[in-house]
């Protein structure tokens, strides 16, 4: 059954402090995008990739965010230096260039203090 | 830019009773796809019902179906025979091929035993 996984499930972490998220799509996908889900923003593209290339990271805040892929399987997200804005749960999900659906993974739930 | 409206925030049905969540969207596209994914406690982002924008025929998935009215932009989803296990975030989400998902803000169903 493949499926999407993400490490780690939640994070708690102090203001200032690096966080890395990792995302490790399904076998064979060739798209990853991150999303982020708050309560006053709702489910929000931060970026995106296919064949590893970044597509569109317009909605990363580029002074503390970065997205990337060192390989076909992993995707990393970090912040650097984290702030209590960024607490939020953080989904990572894969598809296909030729398929309409895209798989999610199950979040990591990052708490910043 | 595309946009997804959910103009519920919250809804609730009875038990075994039929329940109807509205979306509606907004693009200038002709070749799109619009998705209703479920959200329970978990976070875990849960495919339920799907509809290709050049189908005319409205999808079902078992309990769950569409309204799927393009000329109007409104893409309702109805449940039959509600279940306790249906409550849960729902959202509506829209996408063009190879693109990211642009999600509605949600409805949060709750289910009345």
């Amino acid at each position: 059954d493949a499926r999407v996984t993400q490490t780690p499930r939640h994070k708690v972490t102090e203001m200032g402090q690096e966080v890395t998220m990792r995302c490790q799509p399904i076998l064979g996908h060739n798209t990853v995008f991150w999303y982020r889900q708050t309560m006053m923003q709702g489910l929000e593209l931060l970026a995106y990739f296919r064949n590893r290339a970044p597509l569109d990271d317009s909605g990363m805040p580029k002074d503390r965010f970065s997205a990337e892929m060192p390989d076909a399987t992993l995707a990393t997200l970090k912040i650097q230096p984290s702030e209590p804005r960024d607490s939020a749960v953080y989904f990572c999900a894969s598809g296909t260039g030729s398929s309409y659906e895209q798989y999610f993974g199950p979040g990591t739930r990052l708490t910043v203090t | 830019a595309q946009t997804v409206t959910q103009s519920q925030p919250e809804m609730s049905v009875q038990e075994a009773e039929t329940v109807t969540l509205s979306c509606t969207y907004d693009t200038s596209e002709s070749d799109y796809y619009l998705f209703w994914y479920k959200q329970p406690p978990s976070r875990q982002m849960i495919l339920v019902i799907r509809q290709e924008a050049y189908k005319q025929q409205n999808a079902t998935e078992n309990r769950f179906s569409v309204n799927f009215q393009k000329a109007a932009k409104s893409f309702s989803l109805k449940i039959s025979d509600s279940q306790l296990g249906d409550a849960a975030m729902y959202f509506c989400a829209y996408r063009r091929r190879n693109t990211p998902l642009v999600f509605g803000k949600g409805t949060r169903l709750s289910v009345i035993a």
